[in-house]
């Protein structure tokens, strides 16, 4: 049993649309992280949210991190085809302890 | 900027055989760590290290041996593989602050025949 779920696994949507991720725990972090990863390459750091509550945006991508600090969502507006790639989001459950991975959600976005 | 660097890219092996997966960093990271990633399951954590001559173990170490001489490189060795191992391996580092932000290499993906 993964400590973080993510969902969806998949999503295959058109050029335009919206979409969320969520990435949830029964277990409290200190801190949640959001990488994304391309064919063929290691995943690379989008962002990172530390406050309960926190929201931070990446031009179209808004990642909330919740109250409780045990899940944490993105959401894209308008998605495009470069959206493509696997989200990965990453947490520990205290400072100083290694981070723990979710099973990613694979993303495609058709033109 | 280099960053991390993995070697070699793609490899396979046959049942039994043994092999070193090399990672070195240019960024004098303190702390480095090997994932496997498979289908669905994310990246889980094989071994890490803390630094030169400190390494532990992770979720998933069976099978799998690792030694930090140096802060630069950080190789992991698959004593006798098995299709189990089938998988792509990314290695990882990290200045190891609160939050720890990973930087990965572009993997080593290894088929186990």
């Amino acid at each position: 049993t993964q400590l973080l779920e993510q969902s969806p696994q998949f999503l295959s949507i058109q050029e335009g649309e919206n979409l969320t991720v969520y990435c949830n725990s029964s277990s409290v972090f200190s801190s949640l992280q959001w990488y994304r990863q391309e064919p063929g390459e290691g995943p690379v750091l989008l962002v990172t949210v530390v406050t309960g509550g926190e929201v931070k945006k990446l031009k179209r991508l808004t990642f909330q991190f919740g109250d409780a600090r045990k899940d944490s969502s993105l959401h894209i507006t308008a998605a495009q085809p470069g959206d493509t790639g696997l989200y990965l989001c990453a947490g520990a459950p205290n400072a100083g302890n290694m981070l723990t991975f979710g099973g990613g959600t694979r993303l495609m976005v058709k033109p | 900027n280099a960053g991390v660097t993995q070697t070699p890219k793609f490899q396979v092996l046959k049942t039994g055989q043994s092999m070193t997966l090399q990672c070195a960093q240019d960024m004098n990271h303190e702390y480095m760590s090997w994932y496997r990633q498979d289908p669905g399951m994310g990246l889980r954590l094989i071994h890490y290290s803390v630094g030169a001559g400190i390494t532990d173990q992770g979720e998933v170490p069976n099978g799998y041996n690792v030694s930090r001489s140096t802060t630069e490189d950080f190789p992991l060795r698959l004593l006798s593989a098995a299709p189990s191992q089938t998988s792509v391996y990314f290695c990882a580092s990290s200045y190891g602050g609160d939050p720890d932000i990973q930087y990965f290499g572009a993997g080593t993906r290894l088929s186990v025949l």
